[in-house]
């Protein structure tokens, strides 16, 4: 069975602070997807970024990075130079590789990251 | 903008009463799948939908079930409404050919 860890149930940061969001994952496929979406309160899951389990090329888009290690089965997310935007709960999610058109999410609990001015 | 758009937004419902909630994609997203979230919780795998037929479920009693239909539209289905299935709901679909599944904004679910 699969499953995500989110371990951190809220983060608190201030301004313009670094953060990094921890997940961990367990599966016993050999291909699979890792995804972190991000929810504001208005509910919408928006899509960060997607991860094939065999590119661990690490991965940078502005001020987001991704840090993808299989041999700890952790993709971790840090934010850079952190805004109060950033405000929201961040989900890790973790899929098989659509073998059969299975598409099926597992998602974390997810992290409640703060950003105070 | 991911394509996907949920109706209604937001709804009260009494319990032993039905709900429809309904989902549409655009041309292309040829996999649907609906997922419940409670609050403070991560989203739950109800069930996909592939080219009209159901082909994965997850742990949800039968009283939920769903359509799709070849205009890329799907509804969800809960009958008998508990108390317990207050919560957002969440249309999620895939573009054929890519890998990335993406979210409408939901439809939040108030069982009275």
């Amino acid at each position: 069975a699969q499953k995500v860890t989110q371990a951190q149930t809220e983060i608190s940061v201030v301004e313009k602070e670094d953060v990094t969001l921890d997940c961990v994952y367990e599966t016993r496929d050999t291909t699979y997807y890792l995804f972190w979406y991000k929810q504001p309160p208005s509910g919408e899951l928006v899509f960060l970024i997607r991860r094939n389990s065999f590119d661990e090329q690490n991965e940078i888009s502005g001020r987001y990075s991704w840090n993808f290690q299989k041999s700890t089965s952790s993709f971790n997310f840090t934010i850079t130079a952190s805004q109060v935007v950033d405000s929201a709960v961040y989900f890790c999610a973790l899929s098989e590789a659509g073998g059969g058109s299975n598409y099926k999410l597992t998602f974390g609990k997810g992290t409640l990251l703060t950003v105070n001015p | 903008e991911t394509g996907v758009t949920q109706s209604p937004t937001h709804l009260i419902k009494t319990r032993g009463q039905q709900v429809t909630l309904r989902c549409s994609s655009q041309s292309g997203h040829n996999t649907v799948s609906w997922y419940q979230q409670a609050l403070g919780q991560g989203p739950q795998f109800i069930f996909q939908y592939y080219r009209e037929e159901e082909n994965g479920r997850g742990n949800f009693p039968p009283r939920f079930s769903g359509l799709q239909f070849p205009n890329y539209s799907s509804e969800l289905n809960v009958n008998a409404l508990e108390l317990d299935d207050s919560a957002l709901y969440l249309c999620a679909s895939r573009i054929q050919g890519i890998n990335t599944i993406y979210f409408g904004e939901g439809s939040w679910l108030t069982v009275v």
